[in-house]
């Protein structure tokens, strides 16, 4: 089965830019995650989706990030206006429940000038 | 606050004998445990998961033990091979509600050939 597919792969901008990452989950999966991992951290989670609602958005900074999933499917992260801390690598990951293991995408490593 | 913590950034072993990455949690509440893989470049792969009723659980070379009093886990890897080479991560979640999982930081394995 195809695995969870994230784009872009690398993307740098300078503070104060937006930016905005996509994923695709596996098929049929109902759960999708989107985490932030920082240089010698694990990965955080930023928001979590069950079909197209939310279920835990807690760690997200909304005065900067948004994401949404409308169609249940594929779902978009993005960060407006960025900062100097926002640069990490976001993960995307994906899990028939909120009870099974979560499958992770490559991420998008992002760096800010 | 680090709910699960990784106390060792390395590891080395040579290749043939055991690894054992270790992984202590603070939060009681936790009852499913799992432990991930990360190459460079990529996502986290699912390794293998233990729930809080079981003190082990095996797969191929894999283990996993729990020691719900002490609130630690650990993860052996036997025979360790030069492919095991990787950071490992383990992480916690509570299977009510939100399947929101907590990471420690990491432990890179080196397995010497």
């Amino acid at each position: 089965e195809a695995g969870v597919a994230q784009s872009p792969r690398y993307k740098i901008i300078e503070k104060r830019q937006s930016v905005a990452f996509w994923c695709n989950p596996i098929s049929g999966h109902a759960t999708l995650y989107w985490y932030q991992q920082i240089l010698g951290q694990g990965p955080k989670l930023l928001i979590q989706f069950q079909n197209n609602g939310v279920v835990d958005d807690s760690q997200l900074p909304k005065d900067r990030f948004s994401a949404e999933r409308l169609k249940g499917v594929d779902s978009t992260l993005k960060i407006q206006p960025a900062k100097l801390e926002d640069s990490a690598v976001y993960l995307c990951a994906s899990s028939l429940s909120g009870y099974q293991p979560q499958h992770f995408g490559d991420g998008t490593r992002l760096s800010i000038l | 606050d680090q709910q699960v913590k990784q106390n060792s950034p390395s590891l080395s072993v040579q290749e043939g004998r055991i690894s054992i990455l270790n992984c202590d949690y603070t939060n009681s509440m936790f009852d499913y445990f799992l432990w991930y893989k990360k190459y460079p470049a990529e996502g986290p792969t699912f390794l293998i998961s233990i729930s809080s009723i079981k003190d082990k659980n095996e797969d191929g070379r894999f283990t996993v033990f729990l020691n719900k009093s002490a609130k630690h886990l650990s993860l052996h890897i036997v025979p360790s091979q030069p492919g095991d080479s990787a950071v490992y991560f383990c992480a916690a979640t509570l299977q009510t509600g939100a399947n929101n999982l907590f990471f420690g930081t990491g432990t890179r394995l080196t397995v010497i050939p």
